[in-house]
């Protein structure tokens, strides 16, 4: 069974800071990876995805992502944070062989102070 | 494009009332669309697997007789909580896959804004 673990419960950055939020997986085959970040009262925004090729993933407002599977990581990345990123991120798996389903991890709340 | 919409966004009920929730896919067809809910500060727990035409797929420990997913066309599913109580008070999130999608095999799925349920 896939699983998805965000080791961090809250990111703290300066504003104009570089950002990492760390997201780790655990799959029996290859994953398909996915960044969301979620406002309050607020559904789930996609933010990037890794399916196939290069490792980089450069995604929305500016948001990166490297696929590393040696490490079986899937890090989201930002050069300089604003303090317009602050909302709550969640890293989730699924796997490319058929129909899988979404498994999220636990969420990481940035906060991003000016 | 890929935009999910759910009605209502905030809903305040009554205990022992039910109360139904409406996820659309705005402009793509969705065969198969998506139940979580999620309490404060934690994560989405998968509830049900909405499938059109078909009967929705129940994850463990789900009451399908308390939550019922009717999903009748490719661009809406409905949850109906039943007889609702203060513990069904939760942020309630739907999700769809484009069956048109290019990259479909990708698992991706697109999220609807939310609906937070009051159940006083």
């Amino acid at each position: 069974a896939q699983s998805v673990a965000q080791p961090e419960d809250q990111v703290n950055v300066a504003e104009g800071n570089p950002l990492t939020v760390k997201c780790t997986y655990s799959v029996s085959g290859n994953p398909y990876l996915f960044w969301y970040v979620q406002y309050p009262n607020r559904g789930l925004q996609f933010l990037l995805k890794y399916i196939t090729g290069d490792n980089l993933v450069k995604g929305s407002y500016g948001f990166e992502a490297e696929f590393n599977k040696s490490q079986t990581s899937f890090h989201l990345k930002k050069p300089s944070a604003l303090v317009s990123d602050s909302a709550l991120y969640f890293c989730a798996v699924t796997m490319n062989t058929g129909f899988q389903k979404l498994v999220f991890g636990t969420g990481t709340r940035l906060l991003v102070s000016p | 494009g890929a935009v999910v919409s759910q009605h209502p966004s905030r809903v305040i009920c009554k205990s022992g009332t039910s109360v139904k929730i409406e996820c659309r896919s705005l402009d793509f067809q969705a065969t198969t669309m998506f139940w979580y809910r999620q309490f404060p500060k934690q994560s989405l727990m998968l509830m049900a697997t909405s499938n059109e035409g078909s009967k929705a797929t129940y994850e463990q420990g789900v009451e399908k007789d308390k939550f019922l997913i009717n999903h009748a066309s490719l661009t809406l599913s409905t949850l109906t909580v039943t007889s609702a109580h203060p513990e069904d008070s939760s942020f309630y999130i739907c999700s769809a896959r484009d069956r048109l999608a290019r990259d479909y095999s990708s698992n991706e799925q697109f999220f609807g804004p939310g609906t937070r349920l009051t159940v006083l």
